[in-house]
């Protein structure tokens, strides 16, 4: 299986600043016949099944902020959250879809700070 | 707009069985994919079992295979879970998801449900 290892775990950043979130996969999960990187993001707030955010490494999901980037590729990914706001606090996990069994990172607590 | 409902969960206790539910609606369930992951208190997620969108082929965790069995009823718009032997590490809630490619299944979980906490203790 595909290991996801995200940095840090917890993070704490003041309103208003950008956070930044890692994930790393044990193997690449780009495709080279079609140049895509299988990588997600998700967002679950307290109490709440986890949001699609981010898909193909930096493709947002509809109706997401553009405040929310993603970037990388190969074994190596960003999630980027620029002017944070009170409403982005949550555990943020990465997710490889480049083979089953699909596997996440263990996840960032983001709280502000 | 796509609603995915479980249900099921409950206590029961080492080696019983169980079985969950999850109702689809605001999407045409035959050609979607679907999937089970789980998530014990506190902890992170686990991708648990994926069926394709006929039932056709089954794909399950190395920690679940062997104990459980996912299957789906297009009459009844519905994905099921059945679990054996049922261990204190299965404790979690266990989420409904939809494959957010039609046809071919990708992985990617674009429809969560709210989930249904099953407890295994004695």
């Amino acid at each position: 299986d595909i290991v996801m290892t995200q940095s840090p775990d917890s993070l704490a950043v003041s309103l208003g600043e950008r956070a930044t979130i890692n994930c790393k996969s044990s193997q690449s999960v780009l495709y080279s016949s079609n140049n895509k990187n299988y990588l997600a993001w998700y967002q679950q707030k307290p109490g709440q099944p986890p949001k699609l955010l981010i898909y193909w490494a930096s493709t947002r999901e509809s109706g997401v902020p553009d405040r929310f980037s993603g970037s990388g590729s190969g074994t190596d990914f960003t999630l980027t959250i620029t002017s944070l706001q009170a409403e982005d606090v949550a555990v943020y996990y990465c997710q490889q879809y480049y083979r089953t069994p699909a596997t996440f990172g263990q996840g960032t607590k983001l709280e502000i700070k | 707009e796509v609603q995915l409902v479980e249900s099921g969960g409950v206590v029961v206790q080492p080696g019983g069985s169980l079985r969950l539910s999850c109702a689809a609606s605001g999407f045409t369930f035959d050609d979607y994919a679907m999937h089970w992951v789980r998530q014990a208190p506190g902890k992170g997620l686990e991708w648990v079992s994926l069926i394709t969108l006929d039932g056709g082929s089954t794909y399950y965790a190395d920690s679940v295979r062997g104990r459980f069995t996912i299957s789906r009823d297009s009459s009844k718009n519905s994905l099921y879970l059945q679990m054996n032997s049922l261990r204190v590490e299965d404790t979690a809630l266990y989420y409904c998801t939809k494959d957010r490619d039609s046809g071919v299944y990708s992985d990617l979980l674009d429809y969560w449900g709210q989930g249904t906490l099953v407890t295994v203790s004695s």
